[in-house]
């Protein structure tokens, strides 16, 4: 039940772009994506509901194939304050709490 | 708007002793979650309530865990005979709870009390 997230780990010189992927083998009724930074708690990123539409915030953005049962965040130009764990939390229709992955760990080097 | 508040940040006991966790949600939020994080995993979900209510709770949870919310407010998660296995990151968040997850509602996640059993 708990999603997948690839890859495990990515490193970028600040100003690449990155793509995590999130995968699952149940239907779902929308993904949340979060980013933890070390010793601190998650902290929400966006929520994208089944629709397939896509989300923005700032330089990062979101995507959501209700078919494919795949979310994807992009993160464009990155900056150095984008490093961290990005977990995607996923809701199956009607169980009202969030299943997440594994992680994704992000590091900007300069 | 304080945040989410859990207490204390870190405890350190030793195997079979109990141990108590509090959290503090946002005030006016009715739903709460404990969620256990271990080094390089994602949050893995425990329990939740809407209001006072406990709706949901993990069948991974062992008789040895027991969460409270009285009076919907604050949550008390306690585990008796703690053992090496139980060491890890005990994660609250809350949400208003006025619908489901999947209808546009973000959790807000606490610093979360880290345990280490000796």
């Amino acid at each position: 039940q708990q999603p997948v997230q690839s890859p495990q780990a990515v490193i970028l010189r600040e100003g690449e772009d990155a793509v995590i992927n999130c995968s699952s083998s149940k239907a779902l009724y929308s993904v949340h994506w979060y980013r933890q930074k070390h010793g601190e708690a998650p902290v929400f990123l966006m929520i994208l509901l089944k629709g397939g539409e896509q989300k923005g915030h700032e330089k990062i953005s979101a995507s959501f194939n209700e078919k494919k049962q795949q979310s994807s965040l992009y993160l464009t130009a990155s900056q150095l304050s984008y490093s961290g764990t990005y977990f995607c939390g996923t809701e199956i229709s009607g169980a009202q709490k969030l299943v997440f992955g594994q992680g994704t760990r992000l590091t900007i080097n300069p | 708007d304080t945040g989410v508040s859990q207490d204390p940040r870190h405890k350190i006991t030793k195997r079979g002793q109990n141990v108590t966790f509090r959290c503090d949600p946002i005030s006016e939020h009715n739903r709460l979650y404990w969620y256990r994080q271990t080094l390089g995993q994602g949050p893995e979900f425990l329990t939740y309530f809407q209001n006072e209510a406990q709706l949901e709770k993990s069948r991974l949870l062992s008789d040895r865990f027991s969460a409270e919310r009285p009076k919907g407010s604050f949550s008390t998660l306690e585990i008796q005979r703690t053992e090496q296995g139980d060491s890890a990151m005990y994660l609250c968040a809350s949400s208003t709870g006025t619908g489901g997850i999947g209808t546009n509602e973000k959790l807000f996640f606490g610093s979360g009390t880290q345990l280490s059993v000796l």
